[in-house]
């Protein structure tokens, strides 16, 4: 069965700061993608990253960055220079069933929310 | 990408009531899916909604509770059935298709069950 922890449940910061939420993951297949999604106060879900279970090389997106180890079992989102914009619930989530792709079903963490102070 | 619209957007209903939501996605996609988000909570798979057969769905909720339909590769509707307070959530619907980057989610359907 696959599970995904973000044991972080809400994080504040004040605006400008870096952060960095946490994702671990567990999974019996050696082939899976991961995915990082936004969640602000609207509700709806935006797509941050996926990244599949054969590249762990760290991805930056202007003030997104991400590291992804599989040694650890570990998928960490790490937000520069934090703005007020970036408050928002985020979510981590694993797909197995590397040749179905990203079409497959998800399975979420529990979030972690981030409030970003002026 | 695939843009995906549900209706409605939002809703308030009375305990013992049913509700269908409509799922939309502007492009053919392989995957259907709906999820139920429960106030503060994370988001759970309730089903795969499989086109032109039962869908599937997994554990802890059941076709008699909420029956799914998708008569085609572009659209699905839920149905929540003889609604409680408990089923007060945020439902969403999302579409995947082979090869594509990701997995993409509607705006979401807020029910308040009174």
């Amino acid at each position: 069965a696959q599970k995904v922890t973000q044991a972080q449940t809400e994080i504040s910061v004040v605006e400008k700061e870096d952060v960095t939420l946490d994702c671990v993951y567990e999974t019996r297949d050696t082939t899976y993608y991961l995915f990082w999604y936004k969640q602000p106060p609207s509700g709806e879900l935006v797509f941050l990253i996926r990244r599949n279970s054969f590249d762990e090389q760290n991805e930056i997106s202007g003030r997104y960055s991400w590291n992804f180890q599989k040694s650890t079992s570990s998928f960490n989102f790490t937000i520069t220079a934090s703005q007020v914009v970036d408050s928002a619930v985020y979510f981590c989530a694993l797909s197995e069933d590397f040749y179905n792709n990203a079409g497959n079903m998800l399975t979420f963490g529990g979030g972690t929310r981030l409030m970003v102070k002026p | 990408s695939a843009v995906i619209s549900q209706k409605p957007s939002r809703d308030i209903c009375q305990r013992g009531t049913s509700l269908t939501i409509q799922c939309q996605v502007d492009s053919q996609v392989t995957m259907m899916f709906w999820y139920r988000q429960q106030p503060g909570q994370s988001l759970t798979l309730i089903a795969t909604a499989n086109q032109g057969s039962e869908a599937t769905y997994e554990s802890g909720f059941v076709i008699d509770k909420f029956p799914i339909s998708r008569p085609n590769l572009t659209f699905s509707t839920l149905t929540v059935s003889n609604m409680s307070p408990e089923d007060s959530s945020i439902y969403l619907c999302s579409a995947g298709a082979l090869y594509q980057e990701t997995q993409y989610f509607g705006p979401g359907t807020r029910l308040l069950v009174l």
